[in-house]
C-alpha cells in the first residue's frame, strides 16, 4: 500500500531558528500534498495544500512567510517553519494523495518543540 | 463547504463490548467519507472509506461503517473491542474539493 515517510519525527529547536520537515511518498507519485497542524487533544487543522511544481495554497489565517512549503517533486514536499517561536510548538502531519487511487495517506507526524 | 460533527468526544468501553462512534456531516454535494485512527504521537491510519457503491463498508481491524445519505451520517462500529483499540478516531469528509475536513475526534478508551 501507499506509504508516506515524514522526517524528523521529533525536533527541538531554539527560538528564532528555522526548522525543515520533509514528507516523502515512497511508492507512489503524490500529485498533491497537505500539511496539517494538530494541537494537543484537538483535531487536525489544514494549513496548506501543495501541488507539485506550483505554489502552495494556504488556508485562511496561516502565514505563508512563516510556514514555507516547497513541493519540488512528485515524491517530496517540505515545510519550513521560519524564525520559530514557542507558540509554533505543535504536532505537524503531512498527507499525500496520488493521481490514480482516491485516498489520502498520512505521514507519522513531527513533534516540534521550540525552546 | 462541509462540516463534520463527531457527536461523542469520549467513549469509554469495556473490552469485548461493542462500540459505535457517531459521525454526521453537512454537505450539499456528494461526498467521500473516511474514518481514521490515531495512536499517541503518530500520524493517521486509514480504517475505511466510502467512495460509492455499497453503503456498508468494511475496514481493517474488524471495523465497519454505514453510509446513510438521508441522515448524512457515517457511523463507525466494531462488535468487540480490544485494549489495543484505545486511540483517537477521526471522521473526515471530502466534498469533491479534493481536501479533507475532519471532525473533532473521539477518544476511545478500552478497559479490561
Amino acid at each position: 500500500g501507499a506509504v508516506v515517510s515524514q522526517h524528523p519525527s521529533r525536533v527541538i529547536c531554539k527560538s528564532g531558528t528555522s526548522v525543515k520537515i520533509e514528507c516523502r511518498s515512497l511508492d507512489f507519485q503524490a500529485t498533491t500534498m497537505f500539511w496539517y497542524r494538530q494541537f494537543p487533544k484537538k483535531s487536525l487543522m489544514l494549513m496548506a495544500t501543495s501541488n507539485e511544481g506550483s505554489k502552495a495554497t494556504y488556508e485562511q489565517g496561516v502565514e505563508k512567510d512563516k510556514f514555507l512549503i516547497n513541493h519540488a517533486s512528485l515524491t517530496l514536499s517540505t515545510l519550513t517553519v521560519t524564525s520559530a517561536h514557542p507558540e509554533d510548538s505543535s504536532f505537524y502531519i503531512c498527507s499525500a494523495r496520488g493521481a490514480t487511487d482516491y485516498g489520502y495517506t498520512f505521514g507519522s507526524g513531527t513533534r516540534l518543540t521550540v525552546v | 463547504a462541509q462540516s463534520v460533527t463527531q457527536l461523542d468526544s469520549q467513549v469509554p468501553v469495556f473490552e469485548e463490548a461493542p462500540v459505535e462512534l457517531r459521525c454526521n456531516y453537512s454537505s450539499s454535494v456528494s461526498v467521500y467519507l473516511f474514518w481514521y485512527v490515531q495512536y499517541p504521537n503518530q500520524g493517521l491510519q486509514l480504517l475505511l472509506k466510502y467512495l460509492s457503491g455499497s453503503t456498508l463498508v468494511k475496514g481493517i481491524n474488524g471495523f465497519e461503517a454505514e453510509f446513510n445519505k438521508s441522515q448524512t451520517s457515517f457511523h463507525l462500529r466494531k462488535p468487540s473491542v480490544h485494549i489495543s483499540d484505545t486511540a483517537e478516531y477521526f471522521c473526515a469528509v471530502d466534498s469533491n474539493d479534493y481536501k479533507l475536513s475532519f471532525g473533532a475526534g473521539t477518544t476511545v478508551t478500552v478497559r479490561a
